[in-house]
C-alpha cells in the first residue's frame, strides 16, 4: 500500500537552531499539504501546494518557516531559527485530483515530532 | 482560521455501546466532511466522509449523519470496540481542509 513518508520521525533540538523535514508524497498525488499539531489539538494547516506551486500558506510564520516543493514531488519544511513553541508534530499529507478539484481525502505520514529545548 | 468545532473534548463508553461525536462548521463554501481516526505516534487515517448532498453515509458500524442548514454533523460509532479507542477529528474540506480539536474516545472493556 503507498503511503506518504516522512523523516526524520524525531528531533530534538536547541532555540535558535535550524531544522528541516522532508516529505515524500504518494506517488501521483499532486496535492501536498505541511500540518503542526501541537499535543492534544487538532491539526492546523501551515501551507498547501498544488504541484510546484504554494496554493496557501496564509498560517504559516514565514518569518522563520519556508517550504519548497522544487519538482512538485517531495516537499521540505525549514524553521530557522527554532523556538520553544515550535514543539509539535509536523504532519506531511498528501491528495488526489479528480479533473479540476482535489478528493479531499487526505492521506497523512506518521510525522515528525519536534521538540525545542 | 474558519474554525471547525467539536464535541466532546473527551468520551468514555462501555464496550458494546454507541458512540457520538459532534461538530459544527461556519463557512457554507465547505463541500467535504470528513472524520479522521488517530492512534497515538501515528498520522490521522480517513476513516469516513460525507459530502453535502446527502444526509447520512453508513460503513459499518461507522455513520455520519449531515444537517446542511444546521451546519453540523456527527459521528456515532456502533457498539464500540476496546479497538476503537484513539482520538477522532472532524474536519470541513473544500480547497483546504480544517481541523476539530478532537475527541478523545475510551472504550471500557
Amino acid at each position: 500500500e503507498a503511503e506518504v513518508a516522512q523523516s526524520p520521525r524525531y528531533k530534538i533540538t536547541e532555540k535558535s537552531q535550524a531544522v528541516a523535514f522532508w516529505c515524500d508524497p504518494i506517488s501521483g498525488h499532486a496535492t501536498l499539504y505541511w500540518y503542526r499539531q501541537i499535543l492534544g489539538q487538532g491539526p492546523e494547516l501551515l501551507v498547501q501546494f498544488q504541484d510546484e506551486s504554494v496554493v496557501d500558506d496564509s498560517q504559516l510564520p514565514k518569518d522563520r518557516f519556508s517550504a519548497e516543493r522544487l519538482k512538485g514531488v517531495d516537499s521540505t519544511l525549514k524553521i530557522q531559527p527554532a523556538e520553544l513553541g515550535d514543539s509539535a508534530m509536523y504532519l506531511c499529507a498528501s491528495s488526489s485530483r479528480e479533473g479540476a478539484r482535489n478528493t479531499g481525502e487526505l492521506f497523512f505520514g506518521e510525522g515528525s515530532r519536534l521538540t525545542v529545548l | 482560521q474558519q474554525q471547525v468545532k467539536q464535541s466532546p473534548q473527551s468520551l468514555i463508553v462501555q464496550k458494546g455501546g454507541i458512540s457520538i461525536i459532534n461538530c459544527a462548521y461556519e463557512n457554507t463554501a465547505f463541500d467535504y466532511f470528513p472524520w479522521y481516526q488517530q492512534f497515538p505516534g501515528k498520522g490521522p487515517a480517513l476513516l469516513i466522509a460525507i459530502r453535502p448532498d446527502v444526509s447520512e453515509k453508513k460503513e459499518g458500524r461507522f455513520t455520519i449523519s449531515f444537517n446542511k442548514s444546521a451546519k453540523q454533523f456527527s459521528l456515532h460509532i456502533m457498539d464500540s470496540q476496546p479497538g476503537d479507542s484513539a482520538t477522532y477529528f472532524c474536519a470541513a474540506g473544500g480547497f483546504k481542509t480544517i481541523f476539530g480539536a478532537g475527541t478523545r474516545l475510551f472504550v471500557k472493556a
